[in-house]
């Protein structure tokens, strides 16, 4: 079936810290992979997203490469900032017109 | 141009009473998606609407949960004799059916706490 699987957080880092969080995929057909980042208090919104293979997604220094070999999507930002401190949801549509959202993980970055 | 909007944005409500939310989408977006966020978890796949066509209603937790939408309008979901297991964020999302990628767009979700 379909799922998404995230690292479990808190990711707790310094400003200028290298983020990585994993995702990997299970879906049938030719999914669209999605980030998305929902700030306290918030909705979620749209960080990123790439629709096939080796496509890269990126916006506000975060990126994201689709990997069919690895079904992975892995958010990386170079260099974080305290308002990056977020919720981020890793999700697909793939085989199903309703959308699967990994459970998300928390970031929080300290000055 | 206007996001998706979604009244109350928070609502305290006793237990057993009836509640009802409500989510403006994006004009031209024929699909509309509720979700439920309880606290620190993900999301949980409600309804989905695409349409005029009949909703996908196989994630609604029971029959006291209701949704309802005219055309491709507003939406409403209605909660019967709530329970504090209710207490959740309640988050509706938009998309476009030429998007074939299936982008959302959320509103800001209401928060409900039941008493």
């Amino acid at each position: 079936g379909n799922s998404v699987t995230q690292m479990e957080g808190p990711v707790t880092l310094s400003e200028e810290a290298f983020l990585t969080i994993n995702c990997t995929y299970t879906a049938t057909g030719y999914p669209s992979l999605f980030w998305y980042v929902q700030y306290p208090g918030e909705g979620l919104q749209l960080l990123l997203k790439a629709t096939k293979a080796d496509d890269k997604g990126s916006n506000k220094g975060f990126e994201a490469t689709y990997r069919k070999e690895t079904t992975s999507f892995h958010l990386e930002k170079g260099s974080v900032q305290v308002s990056d401190s977020a919720v981020y949801f890793c999700a697909h549509t793939g085989g199903s017109y309703i959308p699967t959202f990994g459970r998300g993980t928390s970031l929080i970055v300290h000055p | 141009g206007a996001g998706v909007s979604q009244s109350p944005s928070n609502k305290v409500t006793e237990k057993g009473k009836d509640v009802e939310l409500r989510c403006d989408p994006i004009s031209g977006h024929t699909a509309l998606y509720w979700y439920r966020q309880r606290l620190g978890q993900g999301l949980e796949f409600l309804i989905y609407f695409q349409g005029n066509s009949a909703p996908d209603k196989s994630g609604l937790p029971s029959d006291r949960f209701s949704a309802e939408r005219t055309g491709e309008s507003v939406s409403t979901l209605t909660i019967q004799r709530t329970q504090q297991e209710d207490s959740a964020v309640y988050l509706c999302a938009s998309s476009l059916a030429s998007d074939i990628a299936g982008t959302q767009y959320f509103g800001p979700g209401t928060r409900l706490l039941v008493l």
